[in-house]
């Protein structure tokens, strides 16, 4: 078991829905990153968050917006996604940023119909 | 821009086979070194990591993998497989010239045929 808790598992949308992605972790990590994985591809970096402050932005579409509610949180909120964007979205933590060692969640995958 | 090469796609093994899988990425200073594996429907793992120190390291499972500095890469091994070992293989790199970013290679997939 990873303790990197995502919610929901499976999500389906369509793209004019608006929904979130969820994300926790209580091992006082202080970086916590969103990485979308399409099938037998490595996982691409979207978003860091630092000390709860948005510290890299991959020149992710604005249809993808994060948001770190406290240290222990980390959301990815979605609007007007189109079927391209549909994935294996994963969040992790690291005690710091630029730390290296990553601990991954199970991921959220997404269909966007 | 930085990068991480995987040489193999696709390894199919029997069992016991030895399994060594290649690394190498692009010059760029001091790094940190990862493996990580996703079993099929699991999330990533890590399986071993160099920071510094001995070059070579052992991770989880019987993994190992070792440093060459000079050659820029960090193979994975394995003496003898297993049928449970199947899965996908990810090495990465955190490169300190780019803030410690991680940066994956493209994977590669080992097939343990019983």
């Amino acid at each position: 078991d990873t303790e990197v808790t995502q919610t929901p598992k499976h999500l389906v949308m369509g793209m004019t829905n608006k929904k979130s992605l969820k994300c926790e972790q209580h091992m006082g990590h202080r970086a916590m990153y969103w990485y979308k994985q399409k099938a037998k591809k490595p996982p691409e970096l979207m978003f860091v968050y630092s000390y709860e402050k948005l510290s890299i932005n991959e020149s992710v579409p604005s249809r993808f917006s994060p948001e770190c509610p406290n240290s222990s949180l980390l959301n990815l909120h979605l609007h007007a996604l189109q079927p391209e964007d549909s994935a294996l979205y994963l969040c992790a933590s690291s005690q710091a940023e630029g730390n290296g060692e990553l601990f991954f969640g199970e991921g959220s995958r997404l269909t966007v119909l | 821009a930085q990068s991480v090469s995987q040489h193999n796609h696709h390894v199919i093994l029997s069992e016991a086979a030895s399994l060594e899988l290649g690394c190498n990425y692009s010059y760029g200073g001091t790094v940190n070194l990862f493996w990580y594996v996703q079993y099929p429907g699991q999330h990533l793992q890590l399986l071993l990591k160099y920071f510094s120190g001995d070059p070579l390291v052992k991770g989880i499972k019987g993994f190992e993998a070792e440093f060459i500095k000079s050659k820029f890469s960090f193979n994975l091994r394995k003496p003898s497989v297993q049928w449970s070992d199947t899965a996908e293989y990810f090495c990465a790199v955190s490169f300190y010239n780019q803030g410690g970013k991680l940066i994956f290679g493209q994977g590669t997939e080992l097939s343990v045929k019983p």
